[in-house]
């Protein structure tokens, strides 16, 4: 197992495109997150799943903002309309079992909207 | 919801010397608290959590207390190295209720020669 997986590592896009990004968990983990991270700051909650299942949004995902796990494996986050403020690194993680415990972080996806 | 604070944002200590990194929390009802030291280019990395039925928890060279009664926990390393170089995560959740984790602002910690 190679941990969690991120793709891309880096995006690069015009304000007001579409981006999508995706996050593979480690294999036997239920629980997958996706936290933002802007400079300076801690990492943010944004969403999680229970398997397949959409569990909890935060506030600061706006209506622009998507995010499934269609299969309960691998997730992908979609941001519509991009605004230079959602530049930022995207992280995803995982954690196995019902505790949301002990999470395991990707690299991350490193946006920038220009 | 939970707040967590952390402090210092900076920290310079010489090779060997102890460093602590310091949060506090806001929701009584916390009592998970974890720690994660984040490298550049990669995403946090656990390196120890502690319960609040604990005190106090070591593993090696690093170290959490923590004081319910004042909602403050830390987290300390002693005989720093070089790789210890890195930004650290304090983080706080309520695992009874199955709450996400909240993170601190984080503190660079550097290692001087």
């Amino acid at each position: 197992d190679t941990g969690v997986s991120q793709d891309p590592r880096h995006k690069i896009t015009k304000r007001g495109q579409n981006v999508t990004f995706r996050c593979d968990p480690i294999s036997e983990h239920n629980r997958l997150y996706w936290y933002r991270q802007t400079l300076g700051q801690g990492p943010e909650f944004l969403t999680y799943f229970q398997n397949e299942a959409q569990l909890e949004k935060s506030r600061l995902l706006s209506d622009r903002f998507s995010a499934e796990r269609p299969k309960g494996s691998f997730s992908t986050l979609e941001i519509q309309r991009t605004e230079q403020g959602d530049s930022a690194m995207y992280l995803c993680a995982s954690s196995e079992g019902q505790g949301g415990e002990k999470l395991f972080f990707g690299s991350g996806t490193q946006l920038s909207v220009l | 919801g939970e707040n967590v604070e952390q402090h210092p944002s900076t920290l310079s200590v010489q090779e060997g010397d102890s460093a602590v990194i310091k949060c506090t929390y806001s929701d009584s009802a916390s009592n998970y608290f974890p720690w994660y030291k984040q490298e550049l280019g990669k995403g946090p990395q656990l390196i120890i959590d502690i319960r609040s039925n604990v005190g106090e928890k070591k593993d090696q060279r690093i170290a959490v207390t923590l004081n319910k009664t004042a909602k403050h926990f830390s987290l300390h390393i002693t005989e720093t190295q070089p790789e210890d170089s890195a930004v650290y995560f304090c983080a706080a959740s309520n695992r009874n209720r199955d709450d996400k984790i909240i993170f601190g602002k984080g503190t660079r910690l550097h290692i001087l020669p």
